[in-house]
């Protein structure tokens, strides 16, 4: 069983409309990510939640709004889609938040292509 | 602000060749450090991590690193590499009360040839 899956895998789309990625985990963590891989690989965090609420909000323009419906959960919905937008997104997941040497649990990444 | 810099950005190396990747950090505080990598198809996994004590660390399949303080550095190294070390590698920083944000540094594509 795949420990944290995001779908989908790949997600090609036209500038204006909105989508979403999903992420579930299945190892009982209490804390979720979402980060963005640039073009240029540089990873970024975006968001994370620690038992549906949200602890980390970085600079990240409003039309992404991450939504945690439980703590297993957690998908990113992405409105008005620009180009800029097109990057890998991944999801992760750790066992507690507010330890700062908490392993990270990756999934297998979003390619989100922004036509 | 944070920041993570590898050196290399693609390595080619032959099999049994000696790896050494670069990583420096900014931060005057105390940090966690960690490597990531991510093979072919497939998830970003952690390879080791350092947070307190000896500052070698052995990780996964071979691979340690080196935390020295005073350089500000954290690089990654492995005697012998394989063709199947043939990777992407992320090497990461997250300081005490950042609630696990990680920052990540560009990556290092190695391509070890058979």
């Amino acid at each position: 069983d795949t420990a944290v899956s995001q779908t989908p895998k790949y997600l090609v789309t036209q500038m204006g409309n909105d989508k979403s990625i999903k992420c579930e985990q299945n190892l009982g963590h209490d804390t979720m990510y979402w980060y963005k891989q640039d073009s240029k690989k540089f990873l970024k965090i975006m968001f994370s939640y620690n038992n549906k609420e949200l602890i980390i909000n970085e600079t990240v323009p409003n039309r992404f709004s991450p939504k945690s419906p439980d703590k297993a959960h957690l998908n990113l919905h992405i409105n008005s889609l620009e180009l800029g937008d097109s990057a890998v997104y991944f999801c992760a997941s750790s066992q507690e938040a507010y330890r700062a040497n908490e392993k990270l649990f990756f999934g297998s990444g979003t390619q989100l292509s922004v036509l | 602000a944070q920041s993570v810099s590898q050196h290399n950005h693609h390595v080619i190396l032959s099999e049994a060749a000696s790896l050494e990747l670069g990583c420096n950090y900014s931060y005057g505080g105390t940090v966690n450090l960690f490597w990531y990598v991510q093979y072919p198809g497939q998830h970003l996994q952690l390879l080791l991590k350092y947070f307190s004590g000896d500052p070698l660390v052995k990780g996964i399949k071979g691979f340690e690193a080196e935390f020295i303080k005073s350089k500000f550095s954290f690089n990654l190294r492995k005697p012998s590499v394989q063709w199947s070390d043939t990777a992407e590698y992320f090497c990461a920083v997250s300081s005490s009360g950042n609630t696990g944000k990680l920052i990540f540094g560009q990556g290092t594509t190695l391509q070890v040839k058979p």
